[in-house]
């Protein structure tokens, strides 16, 4: 057990629909992560968040969006659902001091979306 | 894009072996870490070794790094049937952001 709870744990969409993934952290956490993972593949980040920014964010469209709110809690939203969005979405929490290199990630469960 | 691959890509050992993966990475880092992940769940810390330290042990794992290779090993002694999981390493460097990021993984079969 992480501490990190992740929500809904499945769900399917149409494409074309928006969906909001929710992650909360561990208590004293001050920074989060989502990561992509498709079937088969390794997890590919998409963006972090550290007090309440964006901290970094990967080789994804804008339609990836997110938030991150006062007590370190985190969305994801995806827009414009397309078929290769369906993947694990896991969100992992860690404390940083924002530049500083990646401590240990502590990874919830994960959201699995499906797109039909 | 992925800054660590592992090899082999999938391995099949019985219970009470040693399993070896190696993990290359391309850019220069601050730490590597390895992760292990049951089927579709999330994933598991399991160690993290700097970039100037060049074995590191944990229970059963074995960790080495050889930052002039840009290469690093995970070993797991006498292995169970619980350590059946992919295992991944990740790496953050400067030209991530210091970011983590993961490779594809090694799916291990431990068969009892």
């Amino acid at each position: 057990e992480t501490g990190v709870t992740q929500s809904p744990t499945h769900l399917i969409k149409t494409r074309g629909q928006q969906v909001t993934l929710r992650c909360s952290s561990q208590s004293g956490h001050n920074t989060v992560s989502w990561y992509q993972q498709a079937l088969g593949q390794g997890p590919q980040f998409i963006f972090q968040y550290y007090r309440e920014e964006e901290n970094g964010r990967g080789n994804f469209p804008p339609r990836f969006s997110g938030l991150q709110f006062p007590n370190y809690s985190s969305e994801l939203n995806v827009n414009a659902l397309e078929l290769d969005d369906s993947a694990l979405y896991l969100c992992a929490s860690s404390f940083s001091s924002g530049r500083a290199p990646t401590g240990e990630l502590f990874f919830g469960e994960g959201s699995r979306l499906t797109v039909l | 894009s992925q800054q660590g691959e592992e090899d082999p890509q999938a391995l099949s050992i019985q219970e009470g072996e040693n399993a070896t993966m190696n993990c290359s990475y391309k850019t220069s880092i601050n730490n590597l870490q390895w992760y292990r992940q049951n089927s579709g769940r999330g994933l598991v810390h399991l160690i993290l070794i700097r970039s100037n330290e060049r074995e590191k042990h944990s229970g059963r794992l074995r960790v080495t790094l050889d930052t002039s290779k840009k290469s690093s090993s995970l070993l797991i002694t006498a292995s169970r049937a619980a350590d059946t999981a992919s295992y991944f390493c990740a790496t953050d460097g400067e030209a991530a952001g210091n970011k983590l990021t993961f490779g594809g993984g090694t799916r291990v079969l431990v068969k009892p």
